[in-house]
């Protein structure tokens, strides 16, 4: 099975700042990485899929990079609703994984 | 627009077995654009990827869970179900199904709100 390795685990950010999360897996899957954000007693919310597309209806200060094995999720300019956590998850091959998220907080 | 609506008993006793169902609108569940999916989350902490079927190509499981897991789909009733045996204190979780949407590639584009199973006795 493919391990997805997450980090950091937190991070302490401001409002405007620029925040990047990586996320490595444990063998190459290609493209087939998404992101989402989860807040406190919601499902989670698809950002990006295939690496680096932006789902409709995500702020384009959501990017996403990568291939193969290691990934990044860029927020840039920070909003006060971005505080939440972020995962990462391949569909590379069954089964499917996450990554073990990031909290992004003030 | 898909919706997802998870529906089950929020309390399962230790060993006996656990079942949820999806009910999908906008959609079909014979649709072979899409894997139907369940994750869980226990209380604090991650996500966890527990398997997800297709109409056609079948199911597929976490290694873990797959002598205890079956998931199945319901035509008829356009839902998918979940059925999780022998179950411990550590499988106490919000449970999500969702839709995972396939093309060029697999994402989870659609979920369930959500509901939380406690084993206990």
């Amino acid at each position: 099975d493919i391990q997805m390795t997450q980090s950091p685990s937190s991070v302490s950010a401001s409002v405007g700042d620029r925040v990047t999360i990586t996320c490595r897996a444990s063998q190459g899957i290609r493209s087939w990485l998404a992101w989402y954000q989860q807040k406190p007693g919601k499902a989670p919310k698809l950002l990006i899929y295939g690496a680096s597309n932006l789902q409709v209806g995500v702020p384009s200060r959501f990017s996403g990079s990568g291939s193969g094995t290691d990934f990044t999720l860029t927020i840039r300019n920070l909003q006060p609703e971005d505080f939440a956590t972020y995962y990462c998850q391949q569909a590379d091959s069954f089964p499917f994984s996450f990554g073990g998220g990031t909290r992004v907080e003030i | 627009q898909l919706q997802l609506q998870e529906s089950g008993p929020g309390m399962v006793k230790p060993s006996e077995t656990l079942s949820l169902t999806c009910t999908v609108s906008g959609s079909s569940v014979s649709s072979t654009s899409y894997y139907w999916g369940w994750i869980r989350q226990p209380p604090g902490k991650g996500l966890e990827w527990i398997g997800a079927i297709h109409y056609s190509a079948g199911s597929f499981y976490k290694s873990s869970l797959q002598s205890r897991l079956t998931i199945s789909v319901d035509t008829s009733e356009n839902q998918f179900s979940l059925k999780l045996g022998s179950v411990t204190a550590a499988d106490t979780a919000t449970y999500f199904c969702a839709s995972y949407f396939y093309d060029n590639n697999v994402y989870a584009d659609y979920w369930g709100q959500g509901t939380l199973v406690t084993v206990s006795s």
